[in-house]
């Protein structure tokens, strides 16, 4: 079946440094790819998103290209503040079934 | 909109009670569903609702545990009786399509079970 595979945290880098978790996914159709984004003590909130190959989702500084050929979703920030501190997770969805969702990476960012 | 709305928040029950949780989804939201995220073993889905009909319970880990949907505003998950490997967050989520393709899925806050 379809499935998530993104990379074990947790990440913790300092302020202002280069984020990048990585995703990769396994699926048997054309998937749409999302990342969410849970803060502590809350639910997941869509962080952004791609329905194509080569499309670029972006929101709050973070962006993920859609890599067909590498079936990968890789999310990345430029410079991250301490506000970023979450829990991250890849997700899909094939032929308008539910999401299929990764098991999350821990991002702590430390002043 | 206030989103999804779920209660309690928090709820310590003891072992072998009856446990409800509650949960409203964004109106004209026509799919929901209940998601319980631990430490060891992540967010699992354990049954989604379309148009207020169950469509897939096969991640409602025992029969202990069962939901219901009788209309479009509200929805229910039941853990009976409880055990203390039911600890977890549990959540609720609304979205306007099974794939949440063009929105996404809106989630609520989330009931964090305690059982002692």
């Amino acid at each position: 079946g379809d499935s998530v595979t993104q990379m074990e945290g947790p990440v913790t880098l300092s302020e202002e440094a280069f984020l990048t978790i990585n995703c990769t996914y396994t699926a048997t159709g054309y998937p749409s790819l999302f990342w969410y984004v849970q803060y502590p003590g809350e639910g997941l909130q869509l962080l952004l998103k791609a329905t194509k190959a080569d499309d670029k989702g972006s929101n709050k500084g973070f962006e993920a290209t859609y890599r067909k050929e590498t079936t990968s979703f890789h999310l990345e920030k430029g410079s991250v503040q301490v506000s970023d501190s979450a829990v991250y997770f890849c997700a899909l969805s094939d032929r308008n079934t539910p999401l299929v969702f990764g098991k999350g990476t821990r991002l702590s960012v430390i002043a | 909109d206030a989103g999804v709305i779920q209660s309690p928040r928090h709820e310590v029950t003891e072992m072998g009670q009856e446990v409800t949780l509650r949960c409203k989804p964004i109106s004209g939201h026509n799919s929901l569903f209940w998601y319980r995220q631990t430490m060891m073993r992540g967010l699992e889905l354990l049954i989604y609702f379309n148009n207020n009909v169950p469509i897939d319970d096969s991640g409602m880990p025992e029969d202990r545990f069962s939901a219901k949907m009788p209309n479009a505003s509200f929805s229910t998950l039941k853990i009976q009786p409880s055990e203390p490997r039911d600890s977890a967050v549990y959540f609720c989520a609304s979205s306007s399509s099974l794939a949440g393709s063009t929105y996404g899925y809106t989630f609520g806050s989330g009931t964090r079970l305690t059982v002692v």
